[in-house]
């Protein structure tokens, strides 16, 4: 019962490193997604893939690149990380129909100094 | 203006006291609509979809109004562990999925 799967937990960065985020999800589902959230607020679209072979620019994209690499994975990439970059990153995955929810990852809390 | 708003919050309320929250959103091709309910540092969990007719499960009332591009949740009779922030999450045409900010709900004994 693993269902949405994100690695690393915890990362700490230096401004200017690279790094890449990575979610994987066991339950054959079609779309996901990259979220950030920061303190107090609510969770902001990154980038999504409606289904394999396809990403689109959610609402705060610029800073980061997505690969839907199979149907099961899709990564988030930081090219070269900035302090305003420092928040919770959530993956969740969805069918791709109407009215069916989304599952989530656990989340991954990155700091960049 | 942002996709989904929400009630800003936060709503203190008493154990047994009956509370509602509001949702609008933009778009009039939106899909699909959710609550969902997250605890501290923690992953947002499907609290209820929200269908065309309106919905109920146990003590939670959902209402949608595709006129007036509205989405509420009734919460009655709260419990302590009903305390959470509670999210309206929308899905768009091209099934990207948007959440409000979220409203904060703290239950006192």
């Amino acid at each position: 019962n693993a269902g949405v799967t994100q690695t690393p937990k915890f990362q700490v960065l230096k401004t200017g490193q690279s790094m890449t985020l990575q979610c994987a999800q066991d339950m054959n589902h079609n779309s996901m997604y990259w979220y950030r959230q920061d303190p107090g607020m609510g969770l902001r679209l990154i980038y999504y893939s409606a289904s394999e072979g396809t990403t689109d620019k959610g609402e705060v994209p610029n800073g980061y690149n997505v690969s839907r690499l199979n149907k099961r994975e899709f990564s988030l990439r930081l090219e070269s990380a900035a302090p305003s970059q420092t928040s919770v990153y959530f993956c969740a995955s969805s069918e791709k129909k109407v009215n069916q929810p989304q599952h989530f990852g656990d989340g991954t809390r990155l700091s960049i100094l | 203006r942002k996709e989904v708003e929400q009630d800003p919050g936060p709503f203190n309320v008493p154990e047994g006291a009956t509370v509602a929250f509001n949702c609008t959103y933009s778009n009039s091709a939106s899909q699909s609509f959710f609550w969902y309910r997250q605890d501290c540092r923690k992953e947002p969990k499907l609290l209820m979809s929200v269908y065309s007719s309106g919905n109920e499960d146990g003590r939670f009332t959902a209402q949608l109004n595709r006129a007036s591009q509205y989405i509420s949740l009734l919460i009655r009779d709260s419990k302590l562990s009903d305390s959470a922030t509670y999210l309206c999450v929308v899905r768009g045409p091209d099934n990207d999925m948007r959440f409000g900010a979220g409203t904060r709900l703290t239950v006192k004994p």
